[in-house]
């Protein structure tokens, strides 16, 4: 079945970039997405990314998606302290489904 | 401000009890979901609703009820038939996905059985 990999844990120094990856396997996601999570807080959208771009550029966020190898990834420049939280890659399916299938999350760690 | 209300943040049960977790949002949406979070599991879909007077079950939705009677109200009953119950539930609501589905979520309920 489809499914979503990402690290479990990464940890980096304030001011340092930040790079979580993601593996997904259903080729026929439309978009793929990134989600942040503080503790004991729900998710927020981070940013998405239709899946015919490779890259996608929003302030500090740096996705980018090789098609090919289904493999996704965001990098945070400049990490802050204020970053360290958990962090989901998420697919959608075909357009138009409500389907989405989450990543296991990957706990960003931010050392000052 | 529009936004998803979950409730009660935390709730403990005891084992045989149904529980119901309030799910209300008011940002006009017809989609709503419910997952379930446990350590290292990422997020596992329990039930959504496209639209009022209906729902689908989701990956796991054995041990679990819900009902869509108003737009804004997603309510989800853990049954004591659910086995292993002690989680983190978040409600989450969308726009119908015609372009990226982007799921706006409450701030979860932590459910504890004693």
């Amino acid at each position: 079945g489809e499914d979503v990999e990402q690290s479990l844990f990464l940890s980096v120094r304030e001011g340092d970039s930040s790079v979580i990856n993601c593996t997904y396997t259903d080729s026929s996601s439309t978009y793929l997405y990134w989600y942040k999570q503080e503790p004991g807080a729900g998710l927020q959208l981070l940013t998405y990314i239709f899946s015919n771009m490779d890259m996608k550029q929003d302030q500090r966020l740096t996705v980018l998606l090789n098609k090919k190898d289904k493999h996704l990834s965001l990098r945070i420049a400049d990490t802050q302290t204020g970053d360290s939280a958990i962090y989901f890659c998420a697919e959608d399916g075909a357009s138009g489904t409500y389907k989405y299938i989450f990543g296991t999350g990957t706990r960003l760690k931010v050392l000052a | 401000d529009g936004g998803i209300t979950q409730s009660p943040k935390y709730l403990f049960r005891k084992e045989g009890q149904n529980v119901t977790l309030s799910c209300e949002q008011n940002l006009n949406h017809d989609a709503m979901y419910w997952y379930r979070q446990d350590p290292g599991q990422g997020l596992r879909l329990i039930y959504y609703s496209q639209i009022v007077n209906d729902f689908q079950k989701g990956d796991i939705a054995e041990g679990y009820s819900v009902s869509r009677e108003k737009k804004e109200s997603f309510p989800l009953t853990v049954t004591s038939a659910q086995k292993n119950p002690t989680a983190f539930y978040l409600c989450a609501s969308s726009i119908p996905p015609t372009g990226a589905n982007v799921l706006t979520f409450g701030a979860g309920s932590r459910l504890t059985v004693l």
